[in-house]
């Protein structure tokens, strides 16, 4: 199976930071990681999909990118609601695979 | 409005058996595979199965191979996940997702989630 190492696990970080998630793939996946947002008692919410695809609905201040198998989840100006899990997702091959999540909390 | 319910949570013993459903409605649910998740308290997310649209094509997380058979009754808008001989490993909150095509050209394929329903929890404790 295609692991995905995930970092950091948790950050805390102020309202209007620059933040950034980062997930390493143990192998080469093309371009299929998809990034999801979770809070609390709530199903996770696609944001980004083919590493750098925005889904409809999704503020443009979430971005992400992809070097190699290193992918990156970029959240240019922390809004309040953006306190929540992440998780990087790779869907290259079965099984499909997460990141273990990166908890963003309030500094 | 588009939407997956889950149902069929429940506390169930060591070795017994659940089946758990979801309700899809507000899109064609006949064009869409289906994919079954869960999470652990306090844990992270585990994909746990896949159904093609007609059902003919399944694959399985290696923990629950061989325990667990997922099914769809595209008549009835559901998808199923029968789960024999859990144990309790399979706590978890339930997710079923839908798994659109998405993305451009060479990069358009399934598999990334972009509908999900609210969860059903299922406690596997003596």
């Amino acid at each position: 199976a295609i692991r995905m190492t995930q970092s950091p696990s948790s950050l805390s970080a102020s309202t209007g930071d620059r933040v950034t998630i980062t997930c390493r793939a143990s192998q080469p996946i093309s371009s299929y990681v998809a990034w999801y947002q979770q809070k609390p008692g709530k199903a996770p919410n696609l944001l980004i999909y083919v590493a750098s695809t925005l889904q409809s609905g999704v503020p443009s201040r979430f971005s992400g990118s992809r070097s190699g198998t290193d992918f990156t989840l970029t959240i240019s100006r922390l809004q309040s609601e953006d306190f929540a899990t992440y998780y990087c997702q790779q869907y290259f091959s079965y099984p499909r695979t997460f990141g273990q999540g990166t908890k963003v909390e309030i500094k | 409005e588009v939407q997956l319910v889950e149902s069929g949570g429940n506390l169930v013993q060591p070795g017994g058996s659940l089946r758990l459903s979801c309700a899809a409605s507000g899109f064609t649910f006949t064009t869409y595979e289906m994919n079954w998740l869960r999470q652990a308290p306090g844990k992270g997310l585990e994909w746990v199965s896949y159904i093609s649209t007609s059902g003919r094509s399944v694959y399985y997380a290696e923990s629950v191979k061989g325990r667990f058979t997922v099914s769809r009754d595209n008549a009835k808008n559901t998808l199923y996940l029968q789960m024999n001989s859990l144990t309790a490993e399979d706590t978890a909150v339930y997710y079923c997702a839908r798994d659109p095509l998405l993305g451009f050209g060479e990069l358009s394929s399934t598999g990334a989630f972009d509908i999900w329903g609210q969860g059903t929890l299922v406690t596997v404790s003596s």
